[in-house]
């Protein structure tokens, strides 16, 4: 089993849609939760980023975490082709030596 | 914000030989910078951890000898890929910690990545 699952998609959605895009993990030790967007032939951007379980919104994008469930969610409320890509979440333990765990991302396109 | 400038974002070489890619920090001092690569419709898998005036630290699996990290400054580090094979097309990203420091979270930036294609 991965450490964190990532359904890859892709995912196609009409303009002005609301977005989920989620992922689960094993690990209860994760205490860091990011999202990241990747445009083809691009570095990841990241997008947000939380810590233990909440809410955090940002504009259009909002990011959840419940770690009794092992699960995290990033939503896009009134999704625009400008957000077609991949979106990445990623974990980890918190402290200055660890290492990002990064799902497969799940590949977005938001149909004009 | 912080910036990470990696180069060349594409390059073509042929079997057999090397290839170094750069990877800079702009307007901040980067003293750890961590290379990642990526196959097509897969996650980021971390190479190993650059850390400036040391070793670098390989992830398991990735043979040092054959990928060449050095960080001399706190601005630059670089990828050598020793005598490039086919299998070793990939897209390799390079990045750095650049916020959440304090609280651990320990968040990249990453480049924009380059492309590499073994002929």
């Amino acid at each position: 089993q991965k450490e964190v699952e990532q359904d890859p998609g892709p995912l196609s959605v009409p303009e002005g849609a609301i977005v989920s895009l989620n992922c689960t993990y094993s690990n209860s030790a994760f205490q860091y939760f990011m999202w990241y967007r990747q445009y083809s032939r691009k570095g990841p951007e990241l997008l947000m980023y939380t810590y233990s379980s909440g809410n955090k919104e940002d504009g259009r994008f909002t990011a959840q975490v419940d770690k009794s469930s092992k699960y995290i969610s990033l939503f896009i409320r009134d999704s625009q082709p400008s957000d077609s890509a991949t979106y990445l979440c990623a974990m980890n333990y918190g402290g200055t030596t660890n290492k990002l765990i990064f799902g497969t991302g799940t590949l977005l396109a938001v149909q004009p | 914000g912080a910036v990470v400038s990696q180069h060349p974002s594409w390059v073509i070489c042929k079997s057999g030989t090397s290839v170094k890619i750069e990877c800079r920090s702009l307007d901040f001092q980067a003293t750890t910078m961590f290379w990642y690569r990526q196959f097509p419709k897969q996650s980021l898998m971390l190479m190993a951890t650059s850390n400036e005036g040391s070793k670098a630290t390989y992830e398991q699996g990735v043979e040092k000898d054959k990928f060449l990290i050095n960080h001399a400054s706190l601005t630059l580090s670089t990828l050598t890929v020793t005598s490039a094979h086919p299998e070793d097309s990939s897209f390799y990203i390079c990045s750095a910690r650049t916020s959440g420091l304090n609280s651990g979270a320990n968040v990249l930036t990453f480049g924009a990545g380059s492309r590499l294609t073994v002929l």
